[in-house]
């Protein structure tokens, strides 16, 4: 079956632009998590969805960036006035929620390199 | 001192080889352990849960010493395949997955 899938799989902005990254879950998994991966880094967690609801946005940098899953499924991140320290690969996961155990996989997504000139 | 703390590498070894790595964690109230395998350019892909009880499947090993913090992973006969980068991870609250800088391994024939 289908992966987790992300667009655009590149983003070349400018410094100060708005930009969204999208992603789309597995069919069926309630919880989606979005990190950001710097280069020679591991991924870093930036907020978790159960559903519709923001369970912990503990991650999140600052408050220029933002998430949504209206409809508990696709999710969005939006960034506001972009800032070149912002340039990072940002990936997508998700799994089955709490019905999944605490061995509970997650899967990623191909992820959405972001560049801030 | 990060959550979750890896040799970067790189580790460097010929085909056949035995290659061992390891991870420690802060968090002592951290109830799950995985290995993550990421190529270059690639997403991160689940290699293996771990257990207390330490778990293998085929040539990987993977060992946690809850005592001391400790996580490990340990390929045998390494294939040129094995290459990439090997990312030790605990979960956090709310399941999030925390995890270490990653291992690179390079297998050379």
């Amino acid at each position: 079956g289908a992966g987790v899938s992300q667009t655009p799989s590149n983003k070349v902005t400018e410094k100060g632009k708005y930009v969204e990254l999208r992603c789309d879950p597995i069919s069926g998994h309630t919880a989606l998590y979005w990190y950001r991966q710097s280069l020679g880094q591991g991924p870093e967690f930036l907020i978790y969805f159960q559903g519709t609801g923001a369970a912990d946005d503990s991650g999140l940098p600052n408050d220029r960036f933002f998430a949504v899953r209206p409809e508990g499924s696709v999710s969005t991140l939006k960034i506001q006035r972009t800032e070149r320290g912002d340039s990072a690969v940002y990936l997508c996961a998700s799994s089955l929620g709490p019905s999944g155990g605490p061995y509970n996989e997650q899967f990623f997504g191909p992820g959405t390199r972001l560049t801030v000139l | 001192r990060k959550e979750v703390e890896q040799d970067p590498g790189p580790f460097n070894v010929p085909e056949g080889a035995t290659v061992a790595f390891n991870c420690t964690y802060s968090n002592s109230a951290s109830q799950s352990f995985f290995w993550y395998r990421q190529d270059c350019r690639k997403e991160p892909k689940l290699l293996m849960s771990v257990y207390s009880s330490g778990n293998e499947d085929g040539r990987f090993t993977a060992q946690l010493n809850r005592a001391s913090q400790y996580i490990s992973l340990l390929i045998r006969d390494s294939k040129l395949s094995d290459s990439a980068t090997y990312l030790c991870v605990v979960n956090g609250r709310t399941d999030k997955l925390i995890f270490g800088t990653g291992t690179r391994l390079q297998v050379f024939p």
